[in-house]
């Protein structure tokens, strides 16, 4: 068990320009969740999937953005044209049943 | 739905004082109770979860926490703070019927003074 992983740690870019995210579960879990966290907040849920099913999307995720999770392995959220209000903390997270495991991040910073 | 509202943006205590962190929800369907500490430019790290049976909770750390259903609170205690013990604590919940996704709450972030 290595834990959940996301590539990259850190990302900056410049607004308008599109970044994507990439998030490795634990092998045995078949559901992943995206969060997204701002300064002072709680993490906020984005989508989340099972196995390769995409089973919610949140209201407040804008068209810009999308996520994948090809063969339920892996998983790619991307943001296009982005702004300076995408600039946080995004979150990956797994589970199986009630045990869920958080990775450590992706910072995106837009400049 | 299901909601959190942790009372307390900030909470300071001493070294070696009782730490209380208070956390109440909303669900409706019985809930999982989940409490998680996160340091600086990290991730979630788990700290202890009510599912089913005793709804005293002990985790890691030294950290306790108890369902009440009838308070409808999941406040979470330690009996003697460490100043290792600062961070910020979320409690989240979900619905015990389908899992799915953890709702947080706004953060509680935890000062240790010497």
């Amino acid at each position: 068990d290595t834990g959940v992983s996301q590539d990259p740690r850190h990302k900056i870019t410049k607004r308008g320009q599109n970044v994507t995210f990439r998030c490795d579960p634990i092998s045995e879990h078949n559901r992943l969740y995206w969060y997204r966290q701002t300064l002072g907040q709680g993490p906020e849920f984005l989508t989340y999937f099972q196995n390769e099913a995409q089973l919610e999307k949140s209201r407040l995720l804008s068209d810009r953005f999308s996520a994948e999770r090809p063969k339920g392995s892996f998983s790619t959220l991307e943001i296009q044209r982005t702004e300076q209000g995408d600039s946080a903390m995004y979150l990956c997270a797994s589970s199986l049943g009630d045990g869920y495991t958080f990775g450590s991040g992706t910072r995106l910073t837009v400049v | 739905a299901q909601s959190v509202t942790q009372l307390g943006s900030h909470v300071s205590v001493s070294e070696g004082a009782l730490v209380l962190l208070r956390c109440n929800y909303s669900s409706s369907v019985p809930p999982y109770l989940f409490w998680y500490v996160q340091y600086p430019n990290q991730g979630l790290q788990l700290l202890l979860k009510y599912t089913t049976g005793a709804t005293l909770v002990k985790g890691i750390n030294g950290f306790e926490a108890e369902f009440k259903k009838s308070e409808t609170s999941f406040h979470l205690t330690k009996p003697s703070a460490h100043m290792s013990d600062a961070a910020e604590y979320f409690c989240a919940v979900v619905r015990s019927t389908s899992y799915g996704k953890l709702t947080f709450g706004q953060g509680t972030i935890l000062t240790v003074h010497p």
